[in-house]
């Protein structure tokens, strides 16, 4: 089925340091989510974007809809050790996926104390 | 209280076990998911519902059946459990009403098939 590449697959970094990590798809959606899971816990909605370069942010997350409707971005400015979990993206188009969204593959965020 | 959860939440069973794995939500959603999480690949999704007893197939949906028999619980079946089934589970709803398919995740059930 359709899938998301999302990169990268993990990162250990520094407490302090900014992180980026992107999703890039074959097709165009519509909406595009970033979910976070914290350890032991299911995902939880972090950003939503509904518009092709829109430009989110929700606290020390920013997140941005590509031009080309095919790629997305999360940045976490300053990280600190409970940004620790799995990230997804997630993508949505009504028409060829109805009412279910396509996932990534997610990207694990370790962070050095 | 958690407006979405899920019983049990961690299962050890043995291969050729029938095991079943309910969600409730309290969120007056229509739309319900089963997603399963294995490492490194994401969520897929198992089996979904836009209404009671309305059932459509995911992309995985060999050796799980399902059962909506009421707005707020959405049941996932393994009839008979194989170890290659072993995985995290994760149920979802999303409101009708939402064009862009907001969904909202249950704990999660932690399967291990010995």
């Amino acid at each position: 089925g359709q899938q998301l590449n999302q990169s990268p697959q993990s990162m250990f970094i520094q407490e302090g340091e900014d992180v980026s990590m992107n999703c890039t798809s074959s097709s165009i959606f519509n909406t595009w989510l970033w979910y976070k899971q914290d350890p032991g816990e299911g995902p939880v909605l972090l950003i939503a974007l509904y518009k092709a370069g829109e430009l989110t942010s929700n606290g020390r997350l920013t997140a941005q809809f590509g031009i080309t409707r095919k790629d997305s971005f999360l940045n976490i400015s300053a990280s600190i050790p409970s940004d620790v979990g799995i990230y997804f993206c997630a993508g949505h188009k009504l028409r060829e996926y109805g009412n279910k969204l396509v996932f990534g593959a997610g990207t694990i965020l370790r962070v050095k104390s | 209280d958690a407006d979405v959860t899920q019983t049990p939440r961690n299962r050890i069973t043995k291969t050729g076990k029938r095991i079943m794995l309910e969600c409730s939500q309290t969120k007056g959603h229509d739309r319900m998911y089963w997603y399963r999480q294995d490492p490194g690949l994401g969520l897929r999704l198992i089996y979904y519902s836009f209404d009671v007893k309305d059932i459509n197939k995911g992309e995985i949906s060999d050796g799980y059946s399902v059962s909506r028999q009421a707005q707020a619980k959405f049941s996932l079946s393994l009839e008979s459990a194989i170890p290659n089934q072993t995985a995290l589970y994760f149920c979802a709803t999303s409101d009708l009403q939402d064009k862009n398919n907001e969904q909202f995740f249950g704990p999660g059930t932690r399967l291990t098939v010995l």
